[in-house]
């Protein structure tokens, strides 16, 4: 079954440093996603993508972060200036269609330190 | 505010025995409502999406209801096993689809 891959796993980071998460979504899939989740807190919407554009965006996402597809395959979340409340698990998704099923990935445990 | 609130919060059950989870949402305009089985450390995994004409979809074991005129939906696990143990979220998407709010999930602890 397709895969959503996102590398790495694990990142830790000093505050302020620059990171930047991979996923490689499904091949034909169109809309992407990005994701938070806090250590015991609900998951959290970042940002959509689609057609090479953000196509929604939440109020966490702010200027610090930014998206990016660089090539057909690979697609980028990077945090500018890391501080600590950065710290998360972030998912990232895909689906081929704008209402249809997401797949996820096993996700990155960022920590900033 | 778009909100999903789930309960309970957290459950213990025994092996074989059924369990009904709880969601309620205020995400308006709807598009649908999905659930997802979150182990530990892990993305969230697809079982059930609902449209707001659908009352219920089965998967399995997994057996989801929704009500849309009430904005309440329920995830029901038959027979449970060990390998359900795990975090199952109840996540509701805007009309434009653009967007998830994710409910802060149901912690479920299936015993032998």
């Amino acid at each position: 079954e397709p895969e959503v891959t996102q590398t790495p796993s694990h990142q830790v980071t000093q505050m302020g440093q620059e990171v930047i998460l991979r996923c490689v979504p499904i091949s034909n899939h169109l809309y992407f996603y990005w994701y938070r989740q806090i250590l015991g807190q609900k998951v959290e919407f970042l940002v959509s993508f689609y057609n090479n554009e953000i196509s929604e965006k939440s109020e966490i996402f702010d200027d610090q972060f930014s998206v990016e597809r660089p090539d057909g395959s690979n697609f980028t979340l990077k945090i500018r200036s890391t501080k600590l409340e950065d710290s998360a698990m972030y998912f990232c998704a895909s689906s081929a269609t704008q209402r249809g099923g997401y797949t996820f990935g096993s996700g990155t445990r960022l920590t900033v330190v | 505010k778009n909100q999903v609130e789930q309960s309970p919060q957290s459950l213990i059950i025994l092996e074989g025995k059924n369990c009904t989870l709880q969601c309620n949402y205020t995400v308006s305009p709807f598009s649908n409502l999905r659930w997802y089985k979150q182990d530990t450390g892990r993305g969230p995994v697809s079982l059930t999406i609902m449209t707001f004409s659908e009352n219920t979809k089965s998967n399995g074991r997994y057996t989801a209801t929704l009500d849309a005129d009430t904005k309440q939906s329920s995830l029901h696990i038959t027979a449970s096993q060990l390998s359900d143990s795990a975090s199952y979220i109840c996540v509701v998407v805007d009309n434009a689809g653009n967007m998830l709010t994710f409910g802060g999930g149901t912690r479920l602890m299936v015993k032998p």
